[in-house]
């Protein structure tokens, strides 16, 4: 069984550029989370979906970051403009729906910004 | 809010010394609680869980973390490290009831160990 994908692994820009990552869970899982890791830190949750639903987002940067999972399936977040603060890890994982299974996590994204 | 406590940030063992790591939560209902495991450059991987039943709690690799309820405490332990444990470890809680799903992770425990 494939793990979630994530792409790019790495990705360098300067700050106030766009930038997207992209994220295919499990097949079959409905539930997709996007995380940030700053260094020395664990995970924190950005958003959460269940199927093609945003039903967490009150920890996203809303008037920076986006997210969207058309088809309930792949996902990509996306942050315009980026910031030196947004220099991080960005994890997705998914999981079947209902509480208490655990997460899949990708590789993540390492995000620098210059 | 919810926190998640995990006061060792690195440690540093001998193979086949026993390990502990700490883990304290901050939330008095019903919880959720996983410890997570980093090997380097791989990602994030489950090593075990606890939501009801026998509070000890057997993992993969040996591991095994015991709940302890009235500490709010889910410490991680194996008798004998091996080299191949070197990672980084998360303790993680999930509220149950609140309907959110929401994961609070610790901020993690760097091992190395040494052969």
């Amino acid at each position: 069984e494939a793990g979630v994908v994530q792409s790019p692994r790495y990705k360098i820009i300067e700050k106030k550029q766009p930038v997207a990552f992209w994220c295919n869970p499990i097949s079959g899982h409905n539930t997709l989370y996007w995380y940030l890791q700053n260094l020395g830190q664990g995970p924190e949750l950005l958003i959460r979906y269940e199927n093609e639903e945003a039903v967490d987002d009150s920890q996203l940067p809303k008037d920076r970051f986006s997210a969207e999972r058309l088809k309930g399936v792949d996902s990509t977040l996306k942050i315009q403009p980026a910031e030196l603060g947004d220099s991080a890890v960005y994890l997705c994982a998914s999981s079947p729906s209902g509480i208490g299974y655990e997460q899949y996590f990708g590789p993540g994204t390492r995000l620098t910004v210059t | 809010a919810q926190s998640v406590s995990q006061h060792n940030h690195h440690v540093i063992l001998s193979e086949a010394a026993s390990l502990e790591l700490g883990c304290n939560y901050s939330y008095g209902g019903t919880v959720n609680l996983f410890w997570y495991v980093q090997y380097p450059g791989q990602h994030l991987q489950l090593l075990l869980k606890y939501f009801s039943g026998d509070p000890l709690v057997k993992g993969i690799k040996g591991f095994e973390a015991e709940f302890i309820k009235s500490k709010f405490s889910f410490n991680l332990r194996k008798p004998s490290v091996q080299w191949s444990d070197t990672a980084e470890y998360f303790c993680a809680v999930n509220d149950p009831t609140s309907g959110t799903y929401k994961y609070i992770f610790g901020t993690g425990t760097r091992l190395k160990v040494l052969a």
